[in-house]
């Protein structure tokens, strides 16, 4: 089965900082690694998605990596803004699944200005 | 587009009353889930679907029923609400399998007193 973990569980940051958040999960065998945003009492909203094949996505500020054989995945936030301040969530394949998603607990961040 | 949508946004039942919940996708979607997320416990996977007509169940599947008679809609039901199934609902869409997004849509705060 597989499980997802991020740590830390909190985070919080001087506004124009560059930050890592991290994602771990047990079963290597994914196709995809999604990492999303949740503010609160919304939503969740996709950022980006990292095929099995790919090492790296990036948008704008944002860059995520994916390291299968280590069961790791990184999500980067480059000068960070009070507008980044929300909860990030990484959720990959479950079960052999291709569409089917377990998650993270998530990354509360919080940049202060 | 509207994306995916919910209804309704906030609802109190009293224990052992019945309800649905809507959910519904403009954008053509195969794939639809259910999510409940509770605090410390994240995001888990309550039913889907894999298309008109389909629906499995999900890790906590048990005291909900769904239904998915048309393409664009996905209903969550609670046949005698508990107060266990407190929790903000999510529904959300994916074009098909393999490395597409999961959309969201805002949530349902559900409250059993």
């Amino acid at each position: 089965k597989q499980e997802v973990t991020q740590i830390p569980a909190a985070l919080s940051v001087p506004e124009g900082e560059n930050l890592v958040l991290n994602c771990s999960f047990t079963d290597s065998a994914i196709y995809n690694l999604q990492w999303f945003r949740q503010d609160p009492g919304k939503g969740l909203t996709s950022l980006l998605l990292i095929q099995s094949s790919q090492r790296e996505q990036t948008s704008g500020r944002l860059n995520a990596s994916l390291d299968k054989s280590s069961g790791r995945s990184t999500l980067y936030i480059a000068a960070s803004q009070p507008g980044d301040s929300a909860t990030y969530l990484c959720a990959t394949n479950s079960g052999g699944s291709n569409y089917k998603l377990t998650f993270g607990k998530g990354t509360l961040l919080t940049v202060n200005p | 587009n509207a994306g995916v949508t919910q209804t309704p946004k906030f609802r109190v039942l009293k224990t052992g009353q019945s309800m649905t919940l809507l959910c519904a996708q403009d954008m053509n979607h195969e794939y639809m889930y259910w999510y409940r997320q509770d605090p410390g416990m994240g995001l888990r996977l309550i039913h889907y679907s894999v298309g008109e007509g389909t629906t499995a169940k999900g890790e906590v599947p048990d005291g909900y029923n769904v239904s998915r008679l048309k393409k664009q809609n996905f209903l969550l039901g609670l046949e005698s609400a508990a107060p266990s199934q407190t929790s903000v609902y999510f529904c959300a869409s994916k074009f098909g399998g393999g490395s597409y997004e999961q959309y969201f849509g805002p949530g349902t705060r559900l409250t059993v007193t």
